[in-house]
């Protein structure tokens, strides 16, 4: 079975500078991929990034990339230019074998600061 | 755009009433799934459903039911409420892409507290 690990429960960062959250995950299978999601104050989980264990390159989407580095079986986000409305928990989470169900870590919650 | 909507924002109950939490996709997605948050915990699966009328239990399926009759609604029921049930219950749904992995879109989210 697949374990995520968030090890940060909480960050804070200054508004304009990056930040990398960590999120580590074991897994058996050969073929598998990490999201990374943002839940603001609100609730609603937005989906961030995506990326398959297959892909070469990090997958970037605007001021967020995503830092796969499979022999230590890690997955980070980086969240460049911080914003105050990236203030929010941040979860990274992996699709189960052959399963259409995650399995989410803990969460991180960020704080951007003016 | 998907669009994943729950019936209530916020919700009290009081111990022992029956709850009924709604879900609705507009994306046609086979799957859909019941998660509850909780604080330090992140998001735990409760019951997932792959088709009409089908359900499979999740990792935390005591004290819940569901129900899927209409491939877009998928309803969370708590029988018999009680306090250790208040949580935030998040659904979501997918439509499954193996390029690009098993997305999931989520709704808005009810906060739901049994006094």
């Amino acid at each position: 079975a697949q374990k995520i690990t968030q090890t940060q429960p909480g960050m804070f960062v200054q508004e304009k500078e990056a930040v990398t959250l960590d999120c580590t995950y074991d897994t058996s299978d050969q073929s598998y991929g990490l999201f990374w999601y943002k839940q603001p104050s609100s609730g609603e989980m937005i989906f961030l990034i995506y990326q398959g264990s297959y892909d070469e390159q990090n997958a970037t989407e605007g001021r967020y990339s995503l830092n796969f580095q499979k022999a230590r079986k890690s997955a980070n986000l980086v969240i460049s230019a911080s914003q105050l409305g990236d203030s929010a928990m941040y979860f990274c989470a992996m699709p189960l074998l052959n399963d259409y169900k995650l399995s989410f870590g803990a969460g991180t919650t960020v704080t951007v600061r003016a | 755009d998907v669009k994943v909507t729950q019936s209530s924002r916020y919700l009290v109950k009081r111990t022992g009433e029956k709850v009924f939490l709604e879900c609705v996709q507009d994306m046609d997605h086979e799957n859909m799934f019941w998660y509850r948050q909780d604080p330090g915990l992140g998001l735990r699966l409760i019951y997932f459903s792959y088709d009409v009328k089908m359900k499979e239990k999740g990792d935390i399926p005591e004290g819940y039911s569901v129900s899927r009759e209409k491939k877009e609604r998928f309803s969370l029921i708590l029988e018999s409420a009680s306090t250790n049930q208040t949580s935030m219950y998040l659904c979501a749904s997918s439509f499954p892409n193996r390029d690009r992995g098993p997305k999931q879109y989520f709704g808005p989210g009810t906060r739901l507290t049994v006094t």
